[in-house]
């Protein structure tokens, strides 16, 4: 079967350093996706990987081992906003979207 | 700020009544999809149009009914639900034919199944 695994919970203090991983196994691979899900609002696209290596987009960095079935996502300098949950996702050779169950995440000041 | 907009926001229906979500998209995207979405679950895909085509359907009951009658606007007719029901209904549009396909969410319905 298909599976996308990440922590269902982390915490870390405001201007820290935070990785979140994801591991998956899919039929096929055709890109991974991170989103952000504010409680009670539309998950917000992040950052989309589909080669090896890293991906910044200012803050947030998004890492990708398509050999290791392995990403993370780094988020740098914490806000007090960043608290959400932070969704993985892989497209898989059917081109359909496998999502993992989330991890939320809780900053601390 | 999103180009996906859907209503209601919120929905509390008895388990005989009838009732549709609306989703509209500003994005000139050609697909359309519902997703279901419960407490520390992933999200559960329901039904995919691309061009107004329903392409997939993933064993959902038949007491949800997809409606597509063009590119920008997707509805989802309820009926006869069960409390199990009970959960965030997300929308989302994409443009089929980029590079990236990546989704881009509408805001949900909240929906409480009585």
């Amino acid at each position: 079967g298909q599976n996308i695994d990440q922590p269902t919970e982390m915490t870390a203090t405001e201007g820290a350093i935070v990785q979140i991983n994801c591991t998956y196994q899919t039929s096929g691979f055709n890109g991974l996706f991170w989103y952000q899900q504010h409680a009670g609002e539309a998950p917000t696209f992040l950052s989309y990987n589909v080669l090896d290596g890293l991906e910044e987009k200012g803050r947030f960095s998004s890492f990708l081992s398509r050999s290791k079935g392995y990403s993370y996502l780094l988020l740098k300098e914490l806000q007090m906003k960043d608290s959400a949950s932070y969704l993985c996702a892989v497209r898989d050779s059917n081109y359909q979207l496998i999502w993992g169950a989330g991890t939320k995440l809780i900053i601390k000041p | 700020e999103t180009g996906v907009t859907q209503t209601p926001r919120h929905l509390v229906m008895g388990m005989t009544n009838k009732k549709s979500l609306k989703c509209e998209q500003h994005l000139g995207h050609n697909a359309m999809y519902w997703y279901k979405q419960s407490a520390k679950k992933p999200l559960e895909l329901m039904f995919v149009y691309n061009f107004k085509e329903q392409t997939e359907n993933n064993s959902v009951p038949s007491r949800f009914s997809p409606e597509c009658p063009n590119s920008s606007h997707l509805f989802l007719h309820l009926h006869t639900l069960q409390p199990e029901d009970s959960a965030l209904y997300l929308c989302a549009s994409s443009q089929r034919t980029s590079d990236t396909d990546t989704q881009y969410f509408g805001p949900g319905t909240r929906l409480t199944v009585l």
